[in-house]
This record gives C-alpha cells, structure tokens and sequence, in this order.
C-alpha cells in the first residue's frame, strides 16, 4: 500500500482565517482525492486533485472555500478558507492504486483534525 | 449523496465473538472496498471484493457480496478488543474514480 502522510495532524483556528494541509505520497500516484469527516459522520469527498490542473470538485464545494493544488504526481495541498465553526471536520487525502487489471484500491492518510473556534 | 446504508450503526460484543456487519448501495457497482478508522484516524483499507467476485478472505476477515441484492457483509471471525473501531464500506461505479461512503458500524469489543 502507499505511505501517505498529511501535515499538520491536528490544528485549532480561528474563524475567518484560513488552513492549508499538506499530503504526501510516497511513490507516483495517478489519482489522489481529498475527503471531510465531519463530527460522527461518514466520509463526503470533497474534490479530485488534478496534476496541473483545476481540481474536479464535487456538488456542495467549491474553489474559492477549498482551493486544491497538485504540482505533482507525489502532492497535493488543500486549503480550508475563510474558517468557520462548521468547518470543523477531519481531513482525509486518499490515493489510489492499481489493484487489478480493471480495479483500484484506495488508501488513506492519517487525516488531519481541524477545530474552528 | 451517501450510497450506502450500514446496519447495524452499534455492535457490542464480547472478545471472541463473531461481528458481523451489513452494507446496502443503491446502484450498480465495479467494486465494493471496507475500510477501518480508529477513534477518528485515518482509514485502514481492509478488503476489497469486485462485483463479479461472491466472498472473500483476508486473516479474520470474510466478506460476500451479493449484487442482486446490492448488499455486502463483513463478518470479523473471533473477535479481539484491538476490533474496536467504525467500520465503513465504500462502493465505486467505475474502474477508478470517487468512492461512495456508508454511515459505518461501530463495533465495540469487551475483553
């Protein structure tokens, strides 16, 4: 499976400020997704990171409260703007690998914990 | 939009039990993947079964898939309290692409 690793772990912000998380892979990924988990709930995806493009973002979000950047195929960031307490969710990055000759898995960082005061 | 519905949403059981865990979706599927998360962690990627696969088996682990019924079980065999965590399983249309998430299980485990 891929090692993946998000920064920070955990960060408590103010509200109207803003927070961008990092996630690393370590090896070449095609696909790499960013997800919220909000308190007792289950994973929504947020967006597709794009490699030197606009990411694909899903119904419900858009780009100026979640700008996504992908420079590379090992990299992406994600930035939480404009912070309020409802943002308070954990972060996932996810990466995807090929499995099979028509099937991928899909693995998780270790997300990162946001709390908006 | 969540496709999936778990059942139960809590399971308790008592170390060295048998836990099982139901997943239903909606529409068809490629695959079906089952995933861990400990006290709000990252996921663990448990199994993976595609759709013209019926049961499969990992350590513990055992999972069928039924796409008649677009239904899908996880039964964890001889339970340990270390099981402890939700457990989501997560469908996808495609060969690649989005994951579609369920409301998870959360299993408790007595030692």
């Amino acid at each position: 499976s891929a090692v993946i690793s998000q920064k920070p772990s955990r960060d408590i912000c103010q509200r109207g400020t803003s927070l961008t998380i990092q996630c690393q892979v370590d090896s070449q990924v095609t696909m790499m997704f960013w997800y919220r988990q909000q308190p007792g709930q289950s994973l929504t995806l947020i967006a597709t990171a794009n490699q030197g493009s606009e990411a694909t973002y899903e119904s419900g979000f858009v780009i100026d409260k979640f700008p996504i950047s992908r420079p590379n195929l090992t990299f992406s960031t994600l930035t939480v703007s404009n912070m309020s307490p409802e943002d308070s969710s954990i972060y996932l990055c996810s990466v995807e690998r090929l499995a099979g000759p028509s099937y991928n898995e899909q693995f998780f960082g270790p997300g990162t914990r946001l709390t908006v005061l | 939009s969540q496709q999936g519905e778990e059942d139960p949403q809590a399971l308790s059981i008592q170390e060295g039990e048998n836990a099982t865990m139901n997943c239903s979706y909606k529409t068809s599927i490629n695959n079906l993947q089952w995933y861990r998360q400990n006290s709000g962690r990252g996921l663990v990627h448990l199994i993976l079964i595609r759709s013209n696969e019926r049961e499969k088996h990992s350590g513990r682990l055992r999972v069928t898939l039924d796409t008649s019924k677009k239904s899908s079980s996880l039964l964890i065999t001889a339970s340990r309290a270390a099981d402890t965590a939700s457990y989501f399983c997560a469908t996808r249309s495609g060969n690649t692409g989005k994951l579609i998430f369920g409301q998870g299980t959360t299993l408790q485990v007595k030692p």
